[in-house]
C-alpha cells in the first residue's frame, strides 16, 4: 500500500544540524512532488518546503529559509531535509507528505518524527 | 504573504448537527483551497480540493464551498468520528499556508 515513513528525528541542541528521511513505497515515487509539513507540540500544521518530482524546483517557508534544504533521491525512493542551524523553535513533529497533482497539496501523509531541539 | 484564518476556533455540536467552519484569506486564492481532517493522535487527512471537490471515500456529509477570499467546509449529519481538527490550507502559490484550525467537538 501507498506509504510514507520518517525517520532521522531525535533531540539536537541550538545550532547543530539534523537530517531527515523519508522513505517512499507502493507508488511511483519520480511522479510526485513532495512536502514536508511540520507541527510544534499543541499547535497546528505548518508547511516547509515542497520538491518537484525531478527535484529541480524547491521552495521553502521563510521561517526555514537558508537555514533547512529539501532534496530527494529517485532511485532509492527517499525524500530528505537537511535542517541546519537548528532554532528551540523548530521543535516539532515533522511530516512527509505527497502532493497529489503537483499544486500543493497532500493526499498521503507519514506518521512523522519528532524533532526537539533543546539545550 | 496571504494570511488564512479560520471561525471559530473551536466549536461543540450535537450529533446530527450541521456544522459549518469558515475560512478567509487575506487576499484572493481563487479555489485553491483544501480542507485537512486531524483527528486526536493521527495525521492529518485530506478531505477536500479545489475549494470543494470531495477526494474518494471521503463521506459525503462532508462539502465545501467559495472561492476568492471566503471558503467554508459543512458536515452535514455530524458524527462522533468526525471529533478533530480541522484545517484548511492555500495552495495558489508559495508558502503553502494552513490556516490555524478550528476543532470540533460533541456535546
Amino acid at each position: 500500500q501507498v506509504q510514507l515513513v520518517e525517520s532521522g528525528g531525535g533531540v539536537v541542541q541550538p545550532g547543530r544540524s539534523l537530517r531527515l528521511s523519508c522513505a517512499a513505497s507502493g507508488f511511483t515515487f519520480n511522479r510526485y512532488g513532495m512536502h514536508w509539513v511540520r507541527q510544534a507540540p499543541g499547535k497546528g500544521l505548518e508547511w516547509v518546503a515542497v520538491i518537484s518530482n525531478d527535484g529541480t524546483k524547491k521552495d521553502y517557508a521563510d521561517s526555514v529559509k537558508g537555514r533547512f534544504t529539501i532534496s530527494r533521491d529517485n532511485a532509492k525512493n527517499s525524500l530528505f531535509l537537511q535542517m541546519n542551524s537548528l532554532r528551540v523553535e523548530d521543535t516539532a513533529v515533522y511530516y512527509c507528505a505527497r502532493d497529489l497533482t503537483a499544486n500543493g497539496y497532500m493526499d498521503v501523509w507519514g506518521k512523522g518524527t519528532t524533532v526537539t531541539v533543546s539545550s | 504573504d496571504i494570511q488564512m484564518t479560520q471561525s471559530p476556533s473551536s466549536l461543540s455540536a450535537s450529533v446530527g448537527d450541521r456544522v459549518t467552519i469558515s475560512c478567509r484569506a487575506s487576499h484572493g486564492i481563487g479555489n485553491n483551497l483544501a480542507w485537512y481532517q486531524q483527528k486526536p493522535g493521527k495525521v492529518p487527512d485530506l478531505l477536500i480540493y479545489g475549494a470543494s471537490t470531495l477526494l474518494s471515500g471521503v463521506p459525503s456529509r462532508f462539502s465545501g464551498g467559495g472561492s476568492g477570499t471566503d471558503f467554508t467546509l459543512t458536515i452535514d449529519n455530524l458524527q462522533p468520528e468526525d471529533i478533530a481538527t480541522y484545517f484548511c490550507q492555500k495552495y495558489n502559490s508559495v508558502p503553502f499556508t494552513f490556516g490555524p484550525g478550528t476543532k470540533v467537538g460533541i456535546k
